[in-house]
């Protein structure tokens, strides 16, 4: 079954303990990103990755690190968790954009993970 | 800059059809993506419009016209389940923004 699997589902953590969330992605896409999502904020994009050894800021970078050793992997790392990292975070993944007619380009669906909860008390 | 514009919320009754508006302003476009998403779940993809138009998947349908930076997200025959965020998405220059979502209730 093509799928994202993020871990863990739920966490609970202290202000300044590492934390590493993984992804997992089996459907060889080159295009993974991670998401936190907030109240009122909606869907906001911490780094994104086109492909193997190739990571980009989102919109909310500060904070969070992430690596891209393996194609099927993308790992979040919060070096030192802070109360305001609290949030619903999800992985995504999708194929690259490609060209069609018309010299439009196109792209596939971005495929989510189920999301993981984290609490930084 | 990127601006993506959707009312916050919206109420609607079962059996009716409701029309969810998305705005936007960005840097360059490349495809404009509708998704579902039910309290603390995933987003899953309803629909990809990247040329002007109409596409029509069952009870759900999503407009773009590319020119007034416009899109709708047309859902028919409301059904409880339908009750959810929905979220319009933007990939121009820049990878895949999204705006922050439409609350929709559906009531008997």
């Amino acid at each position: 079954e093509a799928q994202v699997t993020q871990n863990p589902r739920y966490l609970i953590t202290v202000t300044g303990k590492k934390l590493t969330v993984t992804c997992s992605q089996n459907m060889n896409h080159e295009y993974m990103s991670w998401y936190r999502q907030d109240p009122g904020l909606g869907l906001r994009q911490i780094y994104y990755s086109m492909n193997v050894e190739v990571t980009d800021k989102g919109d909310v970078p500060e904070g969070y690190k992430v690596s891209r050793k393996e194609k099927r992997n993308f790992p979040l790392i919060l070096e030192s968790p802070s109360p305001n990292q609290t949030s619903l975070y999800f992985c995504a993944s999708s194929t690259r954009r490609r060209e069609i007619a018309g010299g439009i380009t196109s792209t596939d669906t971005q495929y989510f993970g189920p999301g993981t909860r984290l609490t930084v008390l | 800059g990127q601006n993506i514009d959707q009312p916050t919320e919206m109420t609607a009754t079962e059996g009716a059809i409701v029309q969810i508006n998305c705005t936007y302003q960005t840097s360059g476009f490349n495809g404009l993506f509708w998704y579902q998403q039910h309290a603390g779940e995933a987003p899953t993809f309803l629909s990809y419009n990247v040329l002007d138009g109409l596409e029509e998947k069952g009870r759900f349908s999503s407009f773009l016209s590319r020119s007034k930076g416009y899109s709708y997200l047309l859902l028919k025959e409301l059904q409880m389940k339908d009750s959810a965020s929905y979220l319009c998405a933007v990939i121009g220059n820049t990878p895949l923004v999204f705006g922050k979502g439409t609350r929709l209730s559906v009531i008997a």
